[in-house]
């Protein structure tokens, strides 16, 4: 079944802790990004990226580290967690060009203490 | 730059009643379309959307949007809603120019009630 994949679902963290945020797909998508929706703000992008060693920044990055070491996983890395960035996460992927479909992880609700 | 509005956060409907969710854009460049829904603790999905051609597009589930270049709209609808049609529903714009950063609307929540 294709699909992308986050871990954890739910996190309660303190601030500081750091944290990482897993995201996988099976569809061998050139494309990955991460969005945090927030109540009356949708989604914003946090970073996105276009093929595996090629990241760059969103809408909202301050705070936020990826990497992208393989095609199928594209990790969020708080290093730093601080309560602002509480809120609901989602990784999604699409191929190749901005026509295509973004397919959507079931989101990670993060609180950070 | 993009952005998106989505002026209703919130639109009640009784069941088998007609429904339209209104998405005003605003771009320097041209944008393809989209309409994304979200169900009850999921994540987004595809509904419909507007890449060229025929200005109105269909979804499998009998949405309809009509993309508006001169009223930079992307206004959603359907004529006869049911129970299950509840959620959130969010219109996006992205460059055609290449890219992958959608530019999300703030979201309707779409509640049908019988």
């Amino acid at each position: 079944e294709a699909q992308v994949t986050q871990n954890p679902r739910y996190l309660i963290t303190v601030t500081g802790k750091k944290l990482t945020v897993t995201c996988s797909q099976n569809m061998n998508h050139e494309y990955m990004s991460w969005y945090r929706q927030d109540p009356g703000l949708g989604l914003r992008q946090i970073y996105y990226s276009m093929n595996v060693e090629v990241t760059d920044k969103g809408d909202v990055p301050e705070g936020y580290k990826v990497s992208r070491k393989e095609k199928r996983n594209f990790p969020l890395i708080l290093e730093s967690p601080s309560p602002n960035q509480t809120s609901l996460y989602f990784c999604a992927s699409s191929l190749d060009r901005s026509t295509d479909t973004q397919y959507f992880g079931p989101g990670t609700r993060l609180t950070v203490l | 730059a993009q952005s998106v509005t989505q002026l209703d956060s919130q639109v009640p409907v009784f069941e088998e009643a007609p429904v339209e969710l209104r998405c005003n854009y605003s771009s320097s460049v041209s944008v393809y379309l989209f309409w994304y829904v979200q169900y009850p603790n999921q994540g987004l999905q595809l509904l419909l959307k507007y890449l060229s051609g025929s200005t109105l597009v269909e979804s499998i589930n009998g949405f309809e949007a009509e993309f508006n270049k001169s009223q930079t709209s992307f206004h959603l609808r359907k004529p006869s809603v049911h129970i299950s049609d509840t959620a959130e529903y969010f219109c996006a714009v992205i460059p055609t120019g290449g890219g992958n950063k959608l530019t999300f609307g703030t979201g309707t929540q779409l509640k049908v009630e019988l």
